[in-house]
């Protein structure tokens, strides 16, 4: 089956923390994304790229970082400079051209302890 | 800068009716438009995709049109059904490449049997 994944399903961080979420794509796609959906707000970009080893900053990018090392996994760091990362973490990936759809993953929610 | 704004923020209808969920944008320049589906604590599936060349896209009881002159869509969605209950966004596209969307808040729609 072609498909995201995402992991883990839920993810708790305590005060000071790095925690890292998983994004797998097995849909051949170059360009992946990440988002961060809030209660009651609509999705916004924290980090796109849109080809291995090559990503860019997206609206909110920052107190997250990324790596691209293989066309098929985007990891995604909160790291400790993120100071309210409570969130529906959201991956997608889509054809590198414009035109198309992007295809999401079933999400991560991260909780602050 | 892309801004996309949903309205209603949330609809209730009986079972049967006919409804319509409306999107507006700032920027008509625009390549194309999207609407997707998102079922609590899921992730997205697109619904429907409408190059900027179309003024109307299709799937079974889904209708989607797009005027890039008035900024405006609209997600005609006849003889609803308690299943279409979901939250609908909204997204188009932000300048500078990289096929970058910017979504729309969401309406959250109930249907009533």
């Amino acid at each position: 089956d072609g498909g995201i994944t995402q992991s883990p399903k839920y993810l708790f961080r305590k005060e000071g923390q790095n925690v890292t979420l998983s994004c797998e794509q097995n849909l051949n796609h170059d360009a992946m994304y990440w988002y961060r959906q809030d209660p009651g707000q609509g999705l916004r970009l924290i980090y796109y790229s849109q080809i291995v080893n090559d990503f860019q900053k997206g609206d909110i990018a920052e107190g997250y970082s990324v790596s691209r090392e293989k066309k098929e996994s985007f990891p995604l760091t909160v790291t400790s400079a993120q100071k309210n990362p409570t969130a529906f973490y959201l991956c997608a990936s889509s054809p590198r051209t414009s035109r198309e759809t992007q295809y999401f993953g079933p999400g991560t929610r991260l909780l602050v302890l | 800068k892309q801004e996309v704004t949903q309205i209603p923020a949330a609809l209730s209808v009986p079972e049967g009716e006919n409804l319509v969920l409306n999107c507006s944008f700032t920027d008509s320049a625009i390549y194309n438009l999207q609407w997707f589906r998102q079922d609590p604590g899921k992730g997205l599936t697109s619904l429907l995709l409408i190059q900027s060349s179309q003024r109307e896209q299709t799937s079974g009881r889904l209708n989607a049109s797009l005027d890039k002159s008035s900024g405006r869509s609209t997600l005609y969605i006849a003889a609803s059904q308690p299943g279409d209950s979901a939250t609908y966004l909204c997204a188009a596209p932000q300048r500078g490449g990289g096929n970058k969307l910017v979504f729309g808040a969401g309406t959250i729609l109930r249907v009533k049997s």
